[in-house]
């Protein structure tokens, strides 16, 4: 059964650094999401990237946040200078066309800022 | 965006059905109804989601009430497995279909 893969699962940095968290996509989905939860809290919606371009975003996302599909099969997540509040799992999704549709989650990655 | 209430916790036998329960009394009438559950240490996982009709697929039944405002997943035997938070969220056609995810309820299987 076909699945949404991250890479890396956990990820170590110091603050001030930038990094980048990858996602590959079911592929032939056309709509790519970013969400992420914070240790005991809520999964919370971060962006929403259709036809190349981010189509909604939350108040998170500000300008240190940036998505982007390289490629054909890559969707990434880049925060640029982190900070300590930044720690959290943060869940790729990805869903078909179709309006309604389920939206499929992959495993997560664990991002730590020391 | 419509909101939905469920209660905090709900506790079940293994292998006995559990009803979950969602309060969406002000939902519109191009809301789908969706549920997905998160299991511990894991993301979120579509369970299922219907507009008006009840729905059955091979991890559980959706129950919608004649007047949209209440919705029921029904897990048939539940198992250890089924422990996580199960999260009720409606999503309005056309909006892009982010998720809101509330704080749903945690269901608790014992053995």
């Amino acid at each position: 059964e076909p699945e949404v893969t991250q890479t890396p699962s956990h990820q170590v940095t110091q603050m001030g650094q930038e990094v980048i968290l990858r996602c590959v996509p079911i592929s032939n989905h056309l709509y790519f999401y970013w969400y992420r939860q914070i240790l005991g809290q809520k999964v919370e919606f971060l962006v929403s990237f259709y036809n190349n371009e981010i189509s909604e975003k939350s108040e998170i996302f500000d300008d240190q946040f940036s998505v982007e599909r390289p490629d054909g099969s890559n969707f990434t997540l880049k925060i640029r200078s982190t900070k300590l509040e930044d720690s959290a799992m943060y869940f790729c999704a990805s869903r078909q066309r179709i309006q309604g549709n389920e939206q499929f989650f992959g495993p997560g990655t664990r991002l730590t800022v020391l | 965006d419509a909101k939905t209430t469920q209660p905090n916790s709900m506790e079940s036998n293994e292998e006995e059905p559990v009803h979950l329960p969602c309060n969406h009394s002000t939902i519109s009438g191009t809301d789908y109804i969706h549920w997905y559950r998160q299991l511990p240490s894991q993301g979120p996982e579509y369970v299922i989601h219907g507009l008006t009709s009840n729905v059955n697929n091979r991890m559980a039944s959706l129950a919608i009430a004649e007047d949209r405002k209440s919705s029921t997943l029904i897990l048939h035997r539940a198992t250890l497995r089924d422990a996580a938070v199960y999260y009720c969220i409606l999503i309005r056609i056309g909006s892009g279909d982010k998720l809101t995810f509330g704080t749903g309820t945690r269901l608790a299987v014992r053995p």
